[in-house]
């Protein structure tokens, strides 16, 4: 039973660049959340998204930064026009049902990102 | 809102001596807890979680954590340390909204001295 899938594991982009990560979720689990873990700190919540639909997107920041969960596929997040700040681990994490405190998100191994 | 707080930056600690990794948490209800161990380039692979009952929980690799309100704490401990335990360690408080969100603590990175 494969885990939460990333790709790519690593990413080195430039200045300026677009960055584009893959997260595919667990075998049966419709709700991704993503985290950003920037050097030396925790994760912060970014988006939650189900099929087809972003429900929480208040860790985001305005500028840049965009996530998508089709119907088909895995959930990808975007990041237009990289900076030198946006470097760092992003995580993704599913969960099997709808939102709630006692549902476990499980992680996958992530994606480094380096902004040169 | 809920936060946590991880006092210890580094902890290190002699392999076979026990262990305890200190947590705070902010809620004035009964918070939804979780321990997530860290190796260095990996995810995050869940150790135990508290949301009633019972406040002492055992996890996975021989870890437990006590859930104790009065000191607004959950701490994790290990009564005999292994090398392969060295890694960093994040406590996490669900935030009781819509997304049900996690808020994570910024971490103990645990050295074990062979």
């Amino acid at each position: 039973n494969a885990g939460v899938m990333q790709n790519p594991r690593h990413l080195v982009r430039r200045r300026g660049q677009e960055a584009r990560l893959r997260c595919s979720p667990m075998k049966g689990h419709s709700h991704v959340y993503w985290y950003r873990q920037l050097p030396e700190e925790g994760l912060k919540f970014m988006v939650y998204l189900q099929k087809e639909n972003i429900i929480d997107e208040s860790g985001m920041p305005k500028e840049r930064f965009s996530a998508e969960f089709p119907k088909e596929g895995p959930s990808i997040l975007r990041i237009q026009q990289v900076v030198r700040g946006d470097s760092a681990a992003y995580f993704c994490a599913s969960s099997p049902r709808a939102a709630g405190p006692q549902e476990t998100q499980y992680f996958g191994p992530g994606t480094r990102l380096l902004v040169l | 809102a809920q936060s946590v707080t991880q006092p210890d930056i580094h902890i290190t600690v002699s392999e076979g001596a026990s262990l305890e990794l200190r947590c705070n948490y902010s809620y004035g209800a009964t918070p939804y807890l979780f321990w997530y161990v860290q190796s260095p380039g990996q995810g995050l692979q869940l150790l135990l979680k508290y949301f009633s009952g019972d406040t002492l929980v055992q996890g996975i690799k021989g870890f437990e954590a006590e859930f104790k309100r009065s000191q607004s704490s959950f701490n994790l401990r290990k009564p005999s340390v292994h090398w392969s335990d060295a890694a960093e360690y994040f406590c996490a408080v669900v935030r009781m909204d819509s997304s049900y969100k996690l808020i994570f603590g910024s971490g103990t990175r645990l050295l074990v001295r062979p």
